[in-house]
């Protein structure tokens, strides 16, 4: 089955311990994003990546790393999460920048 | 920063139509996009619009786009409770996109 994956799908953290949330997609797509989504904000792009190897900062790329090492993955890392990183992050991918197809959603909380 | 902007809520009867407007600030938008958001779920891509074209309809879905007021629309003909969720517009111009707040759908009865 085609699909976006993330782990884990929830997640409590205290402030300052590493994280990362993976994200993976099995349809060969070279685009490849991040977003959180916030109550009365919407969704708002953290990174994207055309392809491997290439990555670029969205609309709120602080506080966040990515990496694109290979295709299929695209894992967001918080190096020193702050509970103003507590949100809803969604992985998607897409063959080009359209028709993008989301992942379910990992809800983060940070204490 | 660029903004796209639609309110945040919209309640109609069962049968009626929908109509869910959204306003875009960035001129070079190529694309313009709706997407469906149930509760606990990720984003489903319902429709999208290349910025030359003005009308797209997809069964019981039309998109009107104003492009020179910026304005993009999401008519949803014979709503069904099974509709109600938040819509999600969203444009690209670029290689990023941008959505806004989305609207919440409520369909009584």
């Amino acid at each position: 089955e085609a699909q976006v994956t993330q782990n884990p799908r929830y997640l409590i953290t205290v402030t300052g311990k590493k994280l990362t949330v993976t994200c993976s997609q099995n349809m060969n797509h070279e685009y490849m994003s991040w977003y959180r989504q916030d109550p009365g904000l919407g969704l708002r792009q953290i990174y994207y990546s055309m392809n491997v190897e290439v990555t670029d900062k969205g609309d709120v790329p602080e506080g966040y790393k990515v990496s694109r090492k290979e295709k299929r993955n695209f894992p967001l890392i918080l190096e020193s999460p702050s509970p103003n990183q507590t949100s809803l992050y969604f992985c998607a991918s897409s063959p080009h920048q359209h028709t993008q197809y989301f992942g379910p959603g990992t809800r983060l909380t940070v204490l | 920063g660029e903004d796209v902007e639609q309110s945040l809520f919209l309640s109609v009867r069962e049968g009626d139509s929908s109509v869910i407007n959204c306003t875009y600030t960035d001129s070079s938008s190529t694309y313009l996009y709706w997407y469906k958001q149930e509760p606990g779920a990720g984003l489903q891509l319902l429709t999208y619009i290349f910025s030359n074209m003005d009308m797209k309809q997809d069964q019981r879905l039309t998109v009107l786009l104003n492009k020179k007021d910026k304005h993009l629309s999401l008519r949803i003909a014979d709503t069904q409770t099974g509709d109600s969720a938040i819509y999600f517009c969203a444009e690209s111009g670029n290689n990023d996109m941008r959505f806004g707040a989305g609207t919440r759908l409520t369909v009584k009865p």
